[in-house]
């Protein structure tokens, strides 16, 4: 059975500052991995998909990275401001499997 | 319209009655899935259709659940003899398959509607 485990659960950081959150998974036979960010009554925008070929992705001051054969993907975010205050979320889509796991989420919150 | 839309964006009802959620998939995505995010509880996955196969109803927690899809597009979620443990968000996706099995497809989420089951 596919597990997915994110760390943090929660994360405060003053503006300006780069972090790392952190997405385990215990199956490694996965077609790709998703991070998305959850802003309340908004549901989730998708931020990167990283398929079980590539090492990474990036967008803007986001860099994901997958390491298939250890299980993990950290999202990298630069420069953190404010308007990242959000709830992030990995999802990996098992291979012979349409539906997504998902992690529990990373909370975070960039204050000014 | 440009993203995935759910409807309503609330909903309360009481323990027993039926209800409906809808969603409407961006125009000419070939995926629909629906998950349900619980109090306390990550994103948990219900059904998934993909154009003319048969759902894939694996995450139904009992068979007070039932989704349809109606010509390709539109989905309705059906909630019958409502629970309070029903009480949820429940997201709805959708994909453009191109491929199936390239592992190149997005999923777009809907805003959600939100369920209380008095």
């Amino acid at each position: 059975k596919q597990e997915v485990t994110q760390i943090p659960a929660a994360l405060s950081v003053p503006e300006g500052e780069n972090l790392v959150l952190n997405c385990s998974f215990t199956d490694s036979a996965i077609y790709n991995l998703q991070w998305f960010r959850q802003d309340p009554g908004k549901g989730l925008t998708s931020l990167l998909l990283i398929q079980s070929s590539q090492r990474e992705q990036t967008s803007g001051r986001l860099n994901a990275s997958l390491d298939k054969s250890s299980g993990r993907s950290t999202l990298y975010i630069a420069a953190s401001q404010p308007g990242d205050s959000a709830t992030y979320l990995c999802a990996v889509r098992r291979i012979n499997t349409d539906k997504l796991i998902f992690g529990t989420g990373t909370r975070l919150q960039v204050f000014p | 319209g440009a993203g995935v839309s759910q409807s309503p964006s609330n909903k309360v009802t009481e323990k027993g009655k039926d209800v409906e959620l809808r969603c409407d998939p961006i125009s000419g995505h070939t995926a629909l899935y629906w998950y349900r995010q619980s109090l306390g509880q990550g994103l948990e996955f219900l059904i998934y259709f993909q154009g003319n196969s048969a759902p894939d109803k694996s995450g139904l927690p009992s068979d007070r659940f039932s989704a349809e899809r109606t010509g390709g597009s539109v989905s309705t979620l059906t909630i019958q003899r409502t629970q309070q443990e029903d009480s949820a968000v429940y997201l709805c996706a959708s994909s453009l398959v191109v491929l199936a099995g390239s592992g190149t497809d997005t999923q777009y989420f809907g805003p959600g509607t939100r369920l209380t089951v008095l």
